[in-house]
């Protein structure tokens, strides 16, 4: 079966700091990618996505990688502010019909003041 | 626009009861979404609809039933609640679908069984 998971559960950075949490697909087949911040008590939000034709995208202050060779995502915050302190998903449209995704389990980023 | 909206956002039932979650979305999406997210796992999709009378069940559908009568409201019943229901329940929304494209996320609905 299809599976997302992330490396880390849990990340601390300092305030300004660049923050990296990383992602590990495993269906080749997948070729839609989403990062999803979750705040305490909230539905996910979207931040960024990235299809398999690209390797790199950027947003406003996050960038995303892909490498389709070891099926490996991650989301770089640069500056990493309060605010960003949330759980982060990633998730991938698995190759099936329909906008059916699959979901890490998250990585935890706190940003110390 | 409020996207997308649950009803209600916290519920306690006992083992057996009943009750219905309510989803809306004012953004016209055709594809409407159910997920229950559990501790230590991600998002799992339960029931999921691609518009307007049609439903279709996703990776766990046991123990759920929905609706989707309005394009704008998707609904989740639980007939028989069990413990193992206990659960943040997420509806989602995207536009079309068929495409991979973005989903938009309400707040979540917690739900506990007892």
């Amino acid at each position: 079966g299809e599976s997302v998971g992330l490396h880390l559960p849990t990340l601390s950075v300092q305030e300004g700091d660049n923050s990296i949490i990383n992602c590990a697909y495993s269906n080749s087949a997948s070729d839609y990618f989403i990062w999803y911040k979750q705040e305490s008590g909230k539905g996910p939000q979207f931040i960024i996505d990235i299809r398999s034709n690209m390797d790199k995208r950027q947003g406003q202050r996050v960038t995303v990688l892909l490498n389709k060779t070891v099926k490996h995502l991650s989301l770089q915050i640069a500056a990493t502010q309060p605010g960003d302190s949330a759980v982060y998903f990633c998730a991938e449209a698995g190759g099936k019909a329909g906008n059916q995704f699959y979901f890490g389990t998250g990585t935890s980023l706190t940003v110390i003041p | 626009n409020a996207g997308v909206t649950q009803t209600p956002k916290f519920r306690v039932l006992k083992t057996g009861q009943s009750m219905t979650l309510l989803c809306a979305q004012d953004m016209n999406h055709e594809y409407m979404y159910w997920y229950r997210q559990d501790p230590g796992m991600g998002l799992r999709l339960i029931h999921y609809s691609v518009g307007e009378g049609t439903t279709a069940k996703g990776e766990v559908p046991d123990g759920y039933n929905v609706s989707r009568l309005k394009k704008q409201n998707f609904l989740l019943g639980l007939e028989s609640a069990a413990p193992s229901q206990t659960s943040v329940y997420f509806c989602a929304s995207s536009p079309w679908g068929g495409a991979r494209e973005t989903q938009y996320f309400g707040p979540g609905t917690r739900l506990l069984v007892l």
